[in-house]
């Protein structure tokens, strides 16, 4: 089975602080994503990997940035918080970037920013 | 623009009952569509795909319709059960960085089926 891990299941932190979000998938998958979902909006993607040191900017990448130094390890960073970044955000994982590709999903972070 | 919309915030059917989720879509590049199911505190989790090719697919007690000139999807659960309660996303697949396709994701339907 898959297993996509976060580091925290809740967060609590205060505007300005720097947050790293981290996930690790244990089953050599080559993409890796980073998704935040809201009441009323879904899940919404902010960026994604499919590869070491290699990312691309999702649908909200404003406010964020990634890291991706090892293959099962894909970090979300909020730079400096921000009350519009309470959320619930979610880690996933594919085997590679093919039409069919099934992601895995982590259980979640829930993100509080006071 | 929201490219993959679910209409229906909410859905409440009886045990037994089918269960009819919908979901349209408006970019024609999408070639594969999947439903992915979550529980409260819980990541999604996969159930069903189809590919832009086919219009129907099936497996157990859901099966997925797809009809393309419409734009349109369909979830059915026949019969429905309590523990279907949870939340469904529709979501569409097209090309995201170079050859790799990432997902677009409908705002989902909370589904309850009451006993």
């Amino acid at each position: 089975d898959v297993k996509v891990t976060q580091s925290s299941r809740y967060l609590v932190k205060r505007t300005g602080e720097k947050v790293f979000l981290e996930c690790v998938q244990d089953m050599d998958h080559e993409n890796m994503f980073w998704y935040r979902q809201d009441p009323g909006l879904g899940l919404r993607l902010i960026y994604f990997s499919y590869d070491v040191k290699m990312k691309e900017k999702g649908d909200i990448p404003e406010g964020y940035s990634v890291s991706r130094e090892k293959k099962e390890r894909f970090s979300l960073i909020l730079e400096s918080a921000s009350t519009n970044q309470t959320s619930m955000y979610l880690c996933a994982s594919s085997l590679s970037g093919a039409l069919t590709d099934t992601q895995y999903f982590g259980p979640g972070t829930r993100l509080t920013v006071l | 623009d929201q490219q993959v919309k679910q209409n229906s915030p909410s859905l409440s059917v009886q045990e037994g009952r089918i269960s009819i989720l919908n979901c349209d879509y408006t970019n024609s590049m999408f070639d594969y569509f999947l439903w992915y199911k979550k529980y409260p505190a819980e990541g999604p989790t996969f159930l069903i795909s189809i590919s832009s090719i086919k219009d129907k697919n099936e497996d157990g007690r859901f099966t997925v319709f797809l009809n393309k000139s419409a734009k349109h999807l369909s979830l059915h659960i026949v019969p429905s059960q309590p523990g279907d309660s949870a939340v469904y996303f529709c979501a569409a697949s097209a090309r995201g960085g170079g050859s790799n396709y990432k997902l677009t994701f409908g705002k989902g339907t909370l589904l309850t089926v009451n006993p």
